[in-house]
């Protein structure tokens, strides 16, 4: 069975301060994973997602996620952070080569800016 | 264009209610999703259909039932409405099923039953 952490339900940065989101899995394979965002009164849109090539991945908006195995972690940063960032951020596994029925979500992280 | 609708917006049903909730996505995906999303929970699959005239169950559900009579709208259902089902429900749409392949997500239909 597949399962994913995310650590902290909300988070509050400055403006033009390091965002950094932490996202932990359990996975008895080497999982595909995500993080997708939702802007207030939308819904959720794909940031990123890592599919066992580059264990760096970019995404939209200047986000990206590193993969790392040892850690078990998926974590989503951004070096200086925007007020339009401020949204609630979703982590999320999946078995690979598997359909999108078996993707599993996490619990979110709401992020907060401060001007 | 208009991606994923959802209808309604917000609705307030008493216990033992019906009602069903709308989802229209003019992507030409075949696949298409219904989640609820709690606090501190994430969102669960509620039911799925990978193609016109088929459903199939997801993590939660129970209470629920759903028809894709048309590619392009998948119906959620509450034959009667329990106060746990209060939630935001949201519609998703993919083009293929493979687990890479980019979900486009509703905007939600807030659901409260009392």
């Amino acid at each position: 069975a597949q399962s994913v952490t995310q650590l902290g339900s909300h988070v509050s940065v400055s403006e033009g301060a390091l965002v950094l989101l932490r996202c932990n899995y359990s996975s008895s394979v080497p999982p595909y994973l995500f993080w997708y965002v939702q802007y207030p009164n939308q819904g959720l849109q794909l940031l990123l997602k890592y599919t066992s090539a580059a264990t760096l991945v970019k995404g939209i908006n200047g986000f990206e996620a590193e993969f790392k195995k040892s850690e078990t972690s998926f974590h989503l940063t951004k070096p200086s952070a925007h007020m339009s960032d401020a949204a609630e951020y979703f982590c999320a596994v999946s078995p690979p080569y598997s359909s999108a029925s078996k993707i599993i979500f996490g619990s979110g992280t709401r992020l907060s800016i401060r001007p | 264009n208009a991606g994923v609708t959802q209808t309604p917006k917000f609705r307030v049903l008493k216990t033992g209610q019906s009602m069903t909730l709308l989802c229209a996505q003019d992507m030409n995906h075949e696949y298409m999703y219904w989640y609820r999303q709690d606090p501190g929970m994430g969102l669960r699959l509620i039911h799925y259909s990978v193609g016109e005239g088929t459903t199939a169950k997801g993590e939660v559900p129970d209470g629920y039932n759903v028809s894709r009579l048309k590619k392009q709208n998948f119906l959620l259902g509450l034959e009667s409405a329990a106060p746990s089902q209060t939630s935001v429900y949201f519609c998703a749409s993919s083009y293929s099923q493979e687990v890479g392949e980019k979900l486009f997500f509703g905007s939600g239909t807030q659901l409260s039953v009392l």
